[in-house]
Protein backbone atom coordinates (compact mmCIF):
# COMPACT_ATOMS: atom_id res chain seq x y z
CA UNK A 1 0.00 0.00 0.00
CA UNK A 2 1.28 3.40 -0.83
CA UNK A 3 1.88 5.43 2.52
CA UNK A 4 0.06 8.96 3.30
CA UNK A 5 1.43 11.87 0.68
CA UNK A 6 1.10 15.52 0.95
CA UNK A 7 1.77 17.96 -1.47
CA UNK A 8 3.39 20.35 -2.02
CA UNK A 9 6.19 19.85 0.18
CA UNK A 10 7.47 23.11 0.61
CA UNK A 11 5.39 26.55 0.08
CA UNK A 12 6.65 29.94 1.27
CA UNK A 13 4.03 32.48 1.12
CA UNK A 14 3.90 36.16 2.55
CA UNK A 15 1.77 37.89 5.38
CA UNK A 16 -1.50 38.10 4.84
CA UNK A 17 -1.79 35.45 1.89
CA UNK A 18 -3.40 32.18 1.83
CA UNK A 19 -2.67 28.48 1.29
CA UNK A 20 -4.55 25.45 1.04
CA UNK A 21 -2.18 21.99 1.89
CA UNK A 22 -3.63 18.38 0.45
CA UNK A 23 -3.18 15.30 2.18
CA UNK A 24 -4.23 11.70 0.30
CA UNK A 25 -4.33 8.80 3.18
CA UNK A 26 -3.64 5.29 2.83
CA UNK A 27 -6.27 3.33 0.84
CA UNK A 28 -9.07 2.44 3.01
CA UNK A 29 -8.33 5.01 5.40
CA UNK A 30 -10.99 7.28 6.40
CA UNK A 31 -9.62 9.30 9.23
CA UNK A 32 -7.15 12.28 8.51
CA UNK A 33 -6.06 14.35 11.08
CA UNK A 34 -3.85 17.18 11.07
CA UNK A 35 -0.52 18.48 12.98
CA UNK A 36 1.43 21.70 13.31
CA UNK A 37 5.50 21.01 14.12
CA UNK A 38 7.23 23.81 15.42
CA UNK A 39 10.56 24.10 17.17
CA UNK A 40 8.62 25.70 19.84
CA UNK A 41 5.48 24.43 20.52
CA UNK A 42 6.48 20.80 19.32
CA UNK A 43 3.49 18.76 17.42
CA UNK A 44 0.21 20.50 17.93
CA UNK A 45 -3.39 18.84 17.09
CA UNK A 46 -5.02 20.99 14.47
CA UNK A 47 -8.22 18.98 13.70
CA UNK A 48 -9.31 15.37 12.48
CA UNK A 49 -12.45 14.40 9.62
CA UNK A 50 -13.66 10.93 9.32
CA UNK A 51 -16.02 10.41 6.38
CA UNK A 52 -16.24 14.49 5.48
CA UNK A 53 -16.97 15.57 8.98
CA UNK A 54 -14.79 17.32 11.69
CA UNK A 55 -14.70 14.65 15.02
CA UNK A 56 -12.56 16.93 16.82
CA UNK A 57 -10.47 20.22 16.65
CA UNK A 58 -7.31 21.65 18.43
CA UNK A 59 -7.07 25.04 19.71
CA UNK A 60 -6.47 27.26 16.62
CA UNK A 61 -7.44 30.09 15.35
CA UNK A 62 -10.41 30.04 12.74
CA UNK A 63 -8.11 31.14 10.03
CA UNK A 64 -6.98 27.45 10.14
CA UNK A 65 -9.91 25.26 8.53
CA UNK A 66 -10.28 21.72 6.65
CA UNK A 67 -12.43 20.01 4.98
CA UNK A 68 -12.70 16.04 3.47
CA UNK A 69 -13.82 14.62 0.20
CA UNK A 70 -15.88 11.83 -0.19
CA UNK A 71 -12.52 9.94 -1.06
CA UNK A 72 -11.01 10.47 2.18
CA UNK A 73 -8.44 12.88 0.90
CA UNK A 74 -8.23 16.12 3.22
CA UNK A 75 -7.44 19.84 2.43
CA UNK A 76 -5.82 22.41 4.97
CA UNK A 77 -6.39 26.15 4.41
CA UNK A 78 -5.11 28.17 6.60
CA UNK A 79 -6.13 32.12 5.79
CA UNK A 80 -4.67 35.67 6.12
CA UNK A 81 -0.84 34.12 7.01
CA UNK A 82 0.75 34.81 9.74
CA UNK A 83 4.71 34.79 10.70
CA UNK A 84 4.32 32.51 13.50
CA UNK A 85 2.21 29.90 10.35
CA UNK A 86 5.25 28.96 9.37
CA UNK A 87 6.05 25.57 10.51
CA UNK A 88 5.77 21.33 9.13
CA UNK A 89 1.98 20.82 9.03
CA UNK A 90 1.59 16.99 9.04
CA UNK A 91 -1.41 15.01 7.89
CA UNK A 92 -2.00 11.77 9.30
CA UNK A 93 -4.41 8.84 8.17
CA UNK A 94 -5.85 6.20 10.22
CA UNK A 95 -7.70 2.88 10.54
CA UNK A 96 -11.07 2.67 11.75
CA UNK A 97 -11.52 -1.17 11.63
CA UNK A 98 -10.50 -3.87 13.42
CA UNK A 99 -9.54 -4.19 17.29
CA UNK A 100 -5.14 -4.62 15.75
CA UNK A 101 -4.90 -1.52 13.27
CA UNK A 102 -7.54 1.07 14.17
CA UNK A 103 -5.26 3.41 16.58
CA UNK A 104 -2.38 3.61 14.72
CA UNK A 105 -1.68 6.90 13.00
CA UNK A 106 0.47 6.61 10.04
CA UNK A 107 2.30 10.46 9.36
CA UNK A 108 2.98 11.90 5.90
CA UNK A 109 5.59 13.83 5.16
CA UNK A 110 4.70 17.00 6.15
CA UNK A 111 3.97 20.22 4.03
CA UNK A 112 7.24 22.85 5.27
CA UNK A 113 5.73 26.51 5.11
CA UNK A 114 7.38 29.30 5.06
CA UNK A 115 5.78 32.69 5.79
CA UNK A 116 7.96 35.65 5.26
CA UNK B 1 -7.64 19.34 27.75
CA UNK B 2 -5.54 16.49 27.80
CA UNK B 3 -1.66 18.19 28.97
CA UNK B 4 1.33 15.98 28.27
CA UNK B 5 4.62 15.68 30.23
CA UNK B 6 7.45 14.34 28.56
CA UNK B 7 11.21 14.11 30.54
CA UNK B 8 14.03 14.88 29.92
CA UNK B 9 14.25 16.62 26.59
CA UNK B 10 17.80 15.80 26.12
CA UNK B 11 19.60 12.28 27.05
CA UNK B 12 22.65 11.17 25.66
CA UNK B 13 23.82 7.49 26.31
CA UNK B 14 26.65 5.13 25.68
CA UNK B 15 26.19 2.50 22.96
CA UNK B 16 25.15 -0.30 24.99
CA UNK B 17 23.57 0.87 27.66
CA UNK B 18 19.65 1.77 28.26
CA UNK B 19 17.95 4.59 27.71
CA UNK B 20 13.89 5.74 29.75
CA UNK B 21 12.32 8.67 28.74
CA UNK B 22 9.02 9.13 31.19
CA UNK B 23 5.24 10.83 30.35
CA UNK B 24 2.59 12.23 32.34
CA UNK B 25 -0.86 12.87 31.34
CA UNK B 26 -3.61 14.83 32.63
CA UNK B 27 -6.96 12.93 31.57
CA UNK B 28 -7.54 9.89 33.11
CA UNK B 29 -9.81 9.33 30.24
CA UNK B 30 -6.88 9.01 27.82
CA UNK B 31 -6.98 5.33 26.87
CA UNK B 32 -4.49 4.95 24.30
CA UNK B 33 -0.64 5.77 24.86
CA UNK B 34 1.85 5.47 21.22
CA UNK B 35 5.29 5.94 21.44
CA UNK B 36 6.89 7.75 18.16
CA UNK B 37 10.24 8.27 16.76
CA UNK B 38 11.09 11.09 14.46
CA UNK B 39 14.74 11.37 12.81
CA UNK B 40 15.96 14.34 11.42
CA UNK B 41 14.44 15.79 8.19
CA UNK B 42 11.76 12.50 8.47
CA UNK B 43 7.75 12.19 9.75
CA UNK B 44 7.06 10.83 13.03
CA UNK B 45 7.29 6.82 12.90
CA UNK B 46 5.31 4.56 15.74
CA UNK B 47 7.37 1.90 17.52
CA UNK B 48 5.39 0.95 20.11
CA UNK B 49 1.92 2.02 21.66
CA UNK B 50 -0.20 0.74 25.22
CA UNK B 51 -3.99 0.45 25.67
CA UNK B 52 -5.18 1.41 29.20
CA UNK B 53 -5.83 -2.03 29.71
CA UNK B 54 -2.32 -3.67 29.36
CA UNK B 55 0.46 -2.25 32.21
CA UNK B 56 3.45 -3.12 29.64
CA UNK B 57 4.31 -4.19 26.38
CA UNK B 58 7.20 -5.48 24.76
CA UNK B 59 8.70 -5.06 21.80
CA UNK B 60 12.58 -6.56 21.30
CA UNK B 61 14.43 -4.21 22.91
CA UNK B 62 11.57 -0.89 23.11
CA UNK B 63 9.43 -1.80 26.13
CA UNK B 64 6.39 0.75 27.35
CA UNK B 65 5.18 0.71 30.99
CA UNK B 66 1.73 2.17 32.15
CA UNK B 67 0.42 3.25 35.43
CA UNK B 68 -2.81 4.86 35.24
CA UNK B 69 -3.49 5.29 39.02
CA UNK B 70 -0.04 7.87 38.46
CA UNK B 71 -1.16 8.82 35.02
CA UNK B 72 2.35 8.31 33.70
CA UNK B 73 3.94 6.42 30.88
CA UNK B 74 7.15 5.16 29.80
CA UNK B 75 9.40 3.93 27.52
CA UNK B 76 12.60 1.76 27.99
CA UNK B 77 14.94 1.31 25.14
CA UNK B 78 17.52 -1.56 26.10
CA UNK B 79 20.84 -2.07 24.30
CA UNK B 80 20.86 1.39 22.69
CA UNK B 81 22.35 1.41 19.10
CA UNK B 82 23.01 4.52 17.23
CA UNK B 83 20.57 4.33 15.10
CA UNK B 84 18.17 4.93 18.31
CA UNK B 85 19.61 8.37 17.61
CA UNK B 86 15.99 10.62 17.01
CA UNK B 87 13.26 12.68 18.86
CA UNK B 88 11.11 10.67 20.60
CA UNK B 89 7.46 11.38 21.16
CA UNK B 90 5.14 10.40 23.34
CA UNK B 91 1.07 10.90 23.23
CA UNK B 92 -1.94 10.05 24.69
CA UNK B 93 -5.59 9.77 22.60
CA UNK B 94 -8.75 9.19 23.95
CA UNK B 95 -10.11 6.79 21.22
CA UNK B 96 -13.45 7.16 21.22
CA UNK B 97 -15.50 5.06 18.08
CA UNK B 98 -14.50 6.94 15.02
CA UNK B 99 -12.76 9.89 16.82
CA UNK B 100 -9.26 10.40 18.31
CA UNK B 101 -7.21 13.46 18.64
CA UNK B 102 -3.04 12.79 19.58
CA UNK B 103 -2.21 15.16 22.69
CA UNK B 104 2.05 14.68 22.21
CA UNK B 105 4.50 15.81 24.89
CA UNK B 106 7.48 17.76 24.03
CA UNK B 107 9.63 15.07 22.49
CA UNK B 108 12.96 14.12 23.89
CA UNK B 109 16.23 14.22 21.44
CA UNK B 110 18.00 10.98 22.40
CA UNK B 111 21.79 11.12 21.35
CA UNK B 112 23.26 7.65 21.18
CA UNK B 113 27.77 7.85 21.28
CA UNK B 114 29.75 5.40 20.52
Amino acid sequence: KAGVTQTPRYLIKTRGQQVTLSCSPISGHRSVSWYQQTPGQGLQFLFEYFSETQRNKGNFPGRFSGRQFSNSRSEMNVSTLELGDSALYLCASRGTGGPLSYNEQFFGPGTRLTVL
Amino acid sequence: GENVEQHPSTLSVQEGDSAVIKCTYSDSASNYFPWYKQELGKRPQLIIDIRSNVGEKKDQRIAVTLNKTAKHFSLHITETQPEDSAVYFCAASIIAGTASKLTFGTGTRLQVTL
